[in-house]
């Protein structure tokens, strides 16, 4: 079995200062990890991913995250945020022998304030 | 966006009625997914398919089914509608091992 936790419902940050959603997770082999973004009344999109190699994976938007092994954790993190920023974010793991099932987190909504 | 287009946008029908929706991708992407997106319970997983014909259930099918005639169609059909189906459900695609692609969604409202 595969599960993914996002332990903030809410995070809320000001403008220009560093952010981190935060995200750990549980599979039974080796771990592949995603993050992604919604807008309101949109899609998911993806953003980053960790398959294997460097454990700071850089993506779309300036984010980057960290994975984690003995902690199982892959935190989402920005050196400096933005208002467009805001947005509701999710977490997800796929164990790297079932190449088609993920798991999401609940989800976790960031607020930048001006 | 990566190519996929979910229809309808928007639906409401009653309770009883069958309803159909329909994910199309122009990717040619093996796997193909639906889930529902409900306030306090994030994403979660109703079916997917792995090919054409290839269907396995997620962790909230009962009442759902799902049929894949070609590779880039994929159908949720709910037999018989009830309020507890009211959601917004997502289609989404991927190769494997790649990161999912998501369409725009579809209100569904069942009154």
């Amino acid at each position: 079995a595969q599960s993914v936790a996002q332990p903030e419902d809410q995070v809320n940050v000001a403008e220009g200062n560093p952010l981190t959603v935060k995200c750990t997770y549980s599979v039974s082999g080796n771990p592949y990890l995603f993050w992604y973004v919604q807008y309101p009344n949109r899609g998911l999109q993806f953003l980053l991913k960790y398959i294997t190699g460097d454990n700071l994976v850089k993506g779309s938007y300036g984010f980057e995250a960290e994975f984690n092994k003995s902690q199982t954790s892959f935190h989402l993190k920005k050196p400096s945020a933005l208002v467009s920023d805001s947005a509701l974010y999710f977490c997800a793991v796929r164990d790297a022998t079932n190449a088609g099932k993920s798991t999401f987190g609940d989800g976790t909504t960031l607020t930048v304030k001006p | 966006d990566a190519g996929i287009t979910q229809s309808p946008r928007h639906k409401v029908t009653e309770t009883g009625t069958p309803v159909t929706l329909r994910c199309h991708q122009t990717e040619n992407h093996r796997y193909m997914y639906w889930y529902r997106q409900d306030p306090g319970h994030g994403l979660r997983l109703i079916h997917y398919s792995y090919g054409v014909k290839d269907t396995d259930k997620g962790e909230v099918s009962d009442g759902y089914s799902v049929s894949r005639s070609k590779t880039e169609d994929f159908l949720l059909t709910l037999e018989s509608a009830t309020s507890s189906q009211t959601s917004v459900y997502f289609c989404a695609i991927s190769g494997a091992g790649e990161p999912q692609h998501f369409g725009d969604g579809t209100r569904l409202s069942i009154l």
